[in-house]
């Protein structure tokens, strides 16, 4: 069974502040790595992807890959209250699993 | 055009009901998905279409029928669907499906009831 696990949550965390989301993957074959965004009631939203090991940065988003422990992760710097919602991890190769996601709420 | 779209948003059918959801993207992706979420779980993988062509089912039972008329729309046919499942029914593309590499792009969903 392929399994993709996240820090279950829900994290809190402040205005300004880092917030930091992980996840670990089973499949050794995964080759794409992806962050999406989910607020209540709507869709995903992709915001990040990495597929090779190391860090990738895009604006207030980095995600870090590291193959070798079958980590991902992904740091929200200068948290904002929109970036409140829950944080899916994906990874695969011909098709993608999911975690079970993580609520993240930022506090004003 | 960066956008799936998906209808209807909201749904609501009998146990006895034949209804269809449709699924449309113009990016010219070749991959196509149906996924089934749950409330406060992740997305399920339902269906992969490859080319038109089935590639994927996560032996989904037959009350759902999925349908790629051409490789710009996707339907999932409904009949005989049980209470258990409602959910937030989610179409998705990407460029191709032999490597995930470029990730999904996913439609607005549709809230499905059965009641």
């Amino acid at each position: 069974q392929k399994e993709v696990e996240q820090n279950s949550g829900p994290l809190s965390v402040p205005e300004g502040a880092i917030a930091s989301l992980n996840c670990t993957y089973s499949d050794r074959g995964s080759q794409s790595f992806f962050w999406y965004r989910q607020y209540s009631g709507k869709s995903p939203e992709l915001i990040m992807s990495i597929y090779s090991n190391g860090d990738k940065e895009d604006g207030r988003f980095t995600a870090q890959l590291n193959k070798a422990s079958q980590y991902v992760s992904l740091l929200i710097r200068d948290s904002q209250p929109s970036d409140s919602a829950t944080y899916l991890c994906a990874a695969g190769a011909q098709k993608l699993v999911f975690g079970q996601g993580t609520r993240l709420t930022i506090n004003p | 055009d960066t956008e799936v779209t998906q209808t209807p948003k909201h749904l609501v059918m009998g146990m006895t009901n034949k209804k269809s959801l449709k699924c449309e993207q113009h990016m010219g992706h070749r991959a196509m998905y149906w996924y089934k979420q749950k409330a406060k779980k992740p997305p399920e993988l339902m269906f992969v279409y490859s080319y038109e062509k089935l590639s994927i089912n996560e032996s989904v039972p037959s009350r759902f029928s999925p349908e790629c008329p051409n490789s710009s729309l996707l339907n999932l046919h409904l009949h005989a669907l049980q209470p258990e499942d409602s959910a937030l029914y989610l179409c998705a593309s990407s460029q191709d499906w032999d490597r995930a590499f470029w990730g999904y792009t996913f439609g607005s969903g549709t809230r499905l009831t059965v009641v």
